[in-house]
């Protein structure tokens, strides 16, 4: 089945630092990559959307120049946490859809960023 | 506003039961629909799914009811077991991008 890697799968740094996510699509081409933050009990929330070749897209009220999203090739998106602080900490996962856009998503296992 | 609620932030089931999880939508405009499990420390995995032309899909123990005009849909699981045990995430999709709910953790007692 299709496979979505995600690493690092934890992260703890200090405030002002920034974090590279990394994820991979192992057996399947993904032109589209998905990123969610999720808190603590709470549902995944899109936070943008990653094209292949393109500009993410990004939903109402995630900071573009905050979350740093690259998709550079059909297998890897990655998403950048620049300068983070102690409220970026959250559990962030990544998607990827490997076929049309009604293809149920596969989901990496996430990171949980703890910023210090 | 969220757009895809589950009500029920858990559920407790005896093994061999059936187990019963809810979800409602307000956006009209989504078409299909998906229940996602999740263990912890993993991402969800895909469970089961519909479209919004169908009012019924099953597999196996998995069995997903949509009600469009009461914008609601449940996912059925019999029998119930203790591998079940997890949270269930409902989305619901439009153009490929797709609203979730905020998960309902299911016990299975054995």
């Amino acid at each position: 089945g299709a496979v979505v890697s995600q690493h690092p799968s934890w992260v703890i740094c200090k405030s002002g630092t920034s974090v590279k996510i990394e994820c991979r699509s192992l057996d399947f081409q993904a032109t589209t990559m998905f990123w969610y933050r999720q808190f603590p009990k709470q549902s995944l929330m899109l936070m943008a959307t990653s094209n292949e070749g393109s500009k993410a897209t990004y939903e109402q009220g995630v900071e573009k120049d905050k979350f740093l999203i690259n998709h550079a090739s059909l297998t890897l998106s990655t998403l950048t946490v620049t300068s983070a602080h102690p409220e970026d900490s959250s559990f962030y996962i990544c998607s990827a859809n490997a076929g049309h856009s009604n293809q149920p998503q596969h989901f990496g296992d996430g990171t949980r960023l703890s910023i210090l | 506003d969220q757009q895809v609620k589950q009500n029920s932030p858990s559920l407790s089931v005896q093994e061999g039961r059936i187990s019963i999880l809810n979800c409602d939508y307000t956006n009209s405009m989504f078409d299909y629909f998906l229940w996602y499990k999740k263990y912890p420390a993993e991402g969800p995995t895909f469970l089961i799914s519909i479209s919004s032309i169908k009012d019924k899909n099953e597999d196996g123990r998995f069995t997903v009811f949509l009600n469009k005009s009461a914008k609601h849909l449940s996912l059925h699981i019999v029998p119930s077991q203790p591998g079940d045990s997890a949270v269930y995430f409902c989305a619901a999709s439009n153009a490929g991008k797709s609203t979730f709910g905020d998960g309902t953790t299911l016990t299975v007692k054995p």
